[in-house]
């Protein structure tokens, strides 16, 4: 049981570059989140999808698009990396309402 | 919307003594509330919560938070701090009434437990 999965675990773009942030989760979570963490600032939500099929706008969508896979996996993609996109990010899953979320190892993303 | 302030970026604690993390938060209807740690180049692990009945709930690591209403704060406690207590503490807070199982998080704040 890995929990939640990410890859990679650092990353260097050169602004203007593209790549895709992958999560998985083995929890059999029905919902799952991307968070931005940034010093000083917490955790803000980029996008979530509260079920397969579904996903929705967060706190800090732009400039990132996301993918629901399938139940246990969710990508997030920078279209066109920037360097205000330097930061950490975690992928989450949850069970629903009310229960906790769990969080992946991140990913540390710089962009020059 | 909610919101969470966690007032206090730093903490310093001798070992043994105890230890308190305050948060405060602002929802409009009954909040679900959380606390995770996250220690150096780690992801957040999940402390504990509070959902409904005791105010008082216990969790990991001998850790324990008090949901006080009219204060609208829940803070994290512990009785007797170890040195690997520190960490990077975060309250969280979510609205059930809001139709969706986002967290909010605070800006954290950094434990410190000094031999």
């Amino acid at each position: 049981n890995a929990g939640v999965t990410q890859t990679p675990k650092f990353q260097v773009l050169k602004t203007g570059q593209s790549m895709t942030l992958q999560c998985a989760q083995d929890m059999n979570h029905n919902s799952m989140y991307w968070y931005r963490q940034d010093p000083g600032m917490g955790l803000r939500l980029i996008y979530y999808s509260a079920s397969e099929g579904t996903t929705d706008k967060g706190e800090v969508p732009n400039g990132y698009n996301v993918s629901r896979l399938n139940k246990r996996e969710f990508s997030l993609r920078l279209e066109s990396a920037a360097p205000s996109q330097t930061s950490v990010y975690f992928c989450a899953s949850s069970g629903g309402r009310g229960y906790e979320q769990y969080f992946g190892p991140g990913t540390r993303l710089t962009v020059t | 919307a909610q919101s969470v302030a966690q007032p206090e970026d730093q903490v310093n604690v001798a070992e043994g003594n105890p230890l308190t993390v305050k948060c405060t938060y602002s929802v409009s209807g009954n909040p679900y509330l959380f606390w995770y740690v996250q220690y150096p180049n780690r992801g957040l692990q999940f402390l504990l919560k509070y959902i409904t009945g005791d105010n008082l709930v216990k969790g990991s690591y001998g850790f324990e938070a008090e949901f006080n209403k009219s204060q609208t704060s829940f803070h994290l406690k512990k009785p007797s701090a170890l040195v690997s207590d520190s960490a990077l503490y975060f309250c969280a807070v979510s609205d059930p009434e809001a139709g969706a199982n986002n967290l909010f998080f605070g800006t954290g704040t950094r434990l410190t437990v000094i031999p």
